[in-house]
């Protein structure tokens, strides 16, 4: 079965520091991979997606990036970190026919302070 | 870009009432789905209805949908206090890969 992997859960960073968040997706190949950030009480917001290796969408400009490179493998990054990037990250996936239904992994929780 | 919007916000029912929760999008879709958060937790698929289905169910759930109106509903049947939560409904970009979702409605079910 599929499973979705997401690390850390937890992560507190001062503002300027750098960012790498990783998601791995087990059991399913070529998925169609996400981030979304979530404010506190809030929706989702859509912040990259990637239909294949290398093939990075963004949705939001900003001071993140996304690089996928590994076909199950999802990177968020950030060089300087801002308060404003404080929040819910998650990562999720989909894929095959039913591409729409997305697979979500357990979340990190950013603070930047 | 399109988003659905719940309302209401925020729901306090007793356990065993029923509680629905309403979906309205601007524009165009080929589906809606619905996802549960649980606090802290990532999201969990409930329901995906397509643009020519009108209703769908899954156990004590029923989703409606009226693209005339450009909405949809969730109802959950005899509710219990394992279903508190945060309901989002989420649409599609049609023809593409992004889902789009709404703020979400808070259900507290009180035992």
């Amino acid at each position: 079965s599929q499973t979705i992997h997401q690390w850390p859960a937890t992560l507190v960073q001062p503002v300027g520091s750098p960012l790498s968040l990783e998601c791995t997706v087990e059991g399913t190949s070529n998925p169609n991979l996400y981030w979304y950030r979530q404010a506190a009480g809030r929706g989702l917001q859509l912040l990259f997606y990637s239909v294949g290796i290398g093939q990075i969408s963004s949705e939001v400009p900003q001071n993140l990036s996304a690089s996928r490179p590994q076909d199950r493998q999802f990177i968020l990054s950030s060089k300087k970190l801002l308060l404003s990037d404080s929040g819910f990250y998650l990562c999720a996936w989909s894929v095959g026919v039913e591409y729409e239904k997305l697979f979500f992994g357990s979340g990190t929780q950013l603070s930047v302070l | 870009s399109q988003q659905g919007e719940e309302d209401p916000q925020a729901l306090s029912i007793q356990e065993g009432e029923n509680a629905t929760m309403n979906c309205s999008y601007k524009t165009s879709i080929n589906n809606l789905q619905w996802y549960r958060q649980n606090s802290g937790r990532g999201l969990v698929h409930l329901i995906l209805i397509r643009s020519n289905e009108r209703e769908k169910h899954s156990g004590r759930l029923r989703v409606t949908l009226d693209t005339s109106k450009k909405s949809s509903s969730l109802l959950i049947t005899a509710s219990r206090a394992a279903d508190t939560a945060s309901y989002f409904c989420a649409t599609d970009d049609t023809g593409g890969f992004k889902t789009i979702f709404g703020a979400g409605t808070r259900l507290f079910v009180k035992a």
